[in-house]
C-alpha cells in the first residue's frame, strides 16, 4: 500500500521560504507514469493545487504561485520537495502531497495522498 | 476552469439520499473527479471521469454529468459519510477544486 508522508517547518516567519518534503514508502517514487504533487488548504477554506513534479524532474505550477514555488524531486530517497518563497499570512494552510494519476487522460487527479502537515506563517 | 458546487452545507439522515452538485465554468469534457474530505485525515478519491468509482470505494458512491454539470450522490447515507466533499476537473494541467460540501448530520 503506498503512504505518502510530509514533513517541514510547521512555523514560518513572514517573507521567509517554506519547505516541505514528502516521503513516499510502499513502492519507488519512479514506478509508472505519475506526477507528484503540494495541494493546500487553507483554514476554512477550498483545496488549492501548488503544482506538479515528473519523476524526471518536470514541472507545472499553478500560475499564480509560480514566482515563489520550486518542487524538487530525489528518486534515491524516494521523496519530493516543495519550497514557497516570501510566505504571508494567506500561505497559512494545511499542505498535502499527492499522487497524480493520468493514464489516458488530459491531466492529473489525485489517488494517494499524505495526511497532511499544518503551516503557520507568523511572527 | 472554475468549478462550483452546491450545496456549501447540507444536511441529511443516515439512510437520505444525498445528491451534490458540481458545475464547471467550460466544458470539460467529463474529466472530474469526487474526493472525500473528514478532519484531519487525507482526502479519499471516491470517484474519477464522472461516473467511474475507485476500487473499494462502496457502491452507493456514484457520479453523473450533463454537460457542465456533474452530480456526486450517495444512497442510503451511513455514519462514515458524513463529511466534506470536493470536485476537481482535471481537463487542463491547471487542475482546480470546487468549494467543497459539507454533509452534517441533521
Amino acid at each position: 500500500q503506498l503512504q505518502l508522508q510530509e514533513s517541514g517547518s510547521g512555523l514560518v516567519m513572514p517573507s521567509q521560504t517554506l519547505s516541505l518534503t514528502c516521503s513516499v514508502s510502499g513502492d519507488s517514487i519512479t514506478t509508472g507514469e505519475y506526477s507528484w504533487s503540494w495541494i493546500r488548504q487553507p483554514p476554512g477554506k477550498a483545496l488549492e493545487w501548488i503544482g506538479y513534479i515528473s519523476q524526471r524532474g518536470s514541472t507545472y505550477y499553478n500560475p499564480p504561485l509560480k514566482s515563489r514555488v520550486t518542487m524538487s524531486i530525489d528518486t534515491s530517497k524516494n521523496h519530493f520537495s516543495l519550497n514557497l518563497t516570501s510566505v504571508t499570512a494567506a500561505d497559512t494552510a494545511v499542505y498535502f502531497c499527492a499522487r497524480g494519476h493520468r493514464g489516458l487522460h488530459p491531466s492529473y487527479y489525485f489517488d494517494y495522498w499524505g495526511h497532511g502537515t499544518l503551516v503557520t506563517v507568523s511572527s | 476552469i472554475q468549478m462550483t458546487q452546491s450545496p456549501s452545507t447540507l444536511s441529511a439522515s443516515v439512510g437520505d439520499r444525498v445528491i451534490i452538485t458540481c458545475r464547471a465554468s467550460h466544458s470539460i469534457s467529463g474529466w472530474l473527479a469526487w474526493y472525500q474530505k473528514k478532519p484531519g485525515k487525507a482526502p479519499k478519491l471516491l470517484i474519477y471521469k464522472a461516473s467511474t468509482l475507485e476500487s473499494g470505494v462502496p457502491s452507493r458512491f456514484s457520479g453523473s454529468e450533463s454537460g457542465t454539470e456533474f452530480t456526486l450522490t450517495i444512497n442510503s447515507l451511513q455514519p462514515d459519510d458524513f463529511a466534506t466533499y470536493y470536485c476537481q476537473q482535471y481537463n487542463s494541467f491547471t487542475v482546480t477544486f470546487g468549494g467543497g460540501t459539507k454533509v452534517e448530520i441533521k
